[in-house]
């Protein structure tokens, strides 16, 4: 597996109170991305970043925060969790450029907002 | 908008038999394909992809075929056997001033005994 880890792996919370998932990169990559899985939806790409400090929205932004203040760390923020954001939160790295395409996984993290 | 469609949600094979699950992408700009297998409670992995100037791509009993003119790739398994027994997603690459992946939705892939 590529060097990545997420903290953390599980968390229940609080309808309202702030959450924030953390990706470690050792790889030196510069695309870092997002994503829940939730049956029925696949993979939907939540925020991405390109660089530090470059980030963009996805598909489901709604409700989330991003920050990467250095290359190895990408931060995913609730700003007040509810209900439907209870899901199973992976990353992803990618170098993306020179034709290095392909995209590797953390472990994830699950996430239960009670 | 961006969208990449998988087909089917699920598929029953007898061990042995081969599978095939086919993917369809929007965005005529795409020029990259992976697919990735997901066992249960863990993370996607990549298996296996091809690029948009490659027709056709081989390892082992896996394989995968592109057809950019009908905007569609799918994966083929062959002899299946039960490790194979998984979700598979499908995606495509698109770039447009930045870099992202738009995903299928999965295929549950089930390998009788």
């Amino acid at each position: 597996d590529a060097g990545i880890t997420q903290s953390p792996r599980h968390k229940v919370t609080e309808t309202g109170t702030p959450v924030t998932l953390r990706c470690h990169q050792t790889e030196n990559h510069r695309y870092m991305y997002w994503y829940r899985q939730d049956p029925g939806h696949g993979l939907r790409l939540i925020h991405y970043s390109y660089g530090v400090k470059d980030t963009d929205k996805g598909e489901v932004s709604d409700g989330y925060s991003v920050s990467r203040s250095k290359t190895e760390d990408f931060l995913l923020t609730l700003e007040s969790a509810t209900s439907s954001q209870t899901s199973v939160y992976f990353c992803a790295i990618s170098e993306a450029t020179s034709g290095r395409y392909e995209q590797y996984f953390g472990p994830g993290t699950r996430l239960t907002v009670t | 908008g961006e969208n990449v469609e998988q087909h089917p949600s699920t598929l029953s094979v007898q061990e042995g038999d081969s599978a095939v699950i086919k993917c369809t992408y929007s965005d005529s700009a795409s020029n990259y394909f992976p697919w990735y297998k997901q066992e249960l409670g863990k993370r996607p992995q990549l298996i296996i992809d091809i690029r948009s100037n490659v027709g056709e791509k081989k390892d082992q009993r896996i394989a995968v075929t592109l057809n950019k003119t009908a905007k569609h790739f799918s994966l083929h398994i062959t002899e299946t056997q039960p490790e194979d027994s998984a979700v598979y997603f499908c995606a495509a690459y698109i770039f447009s001033g930045t870099y992202k992946y738009i995903f299928g939705t999965g295929t549950r892939l089930k390998v009788l005994a």
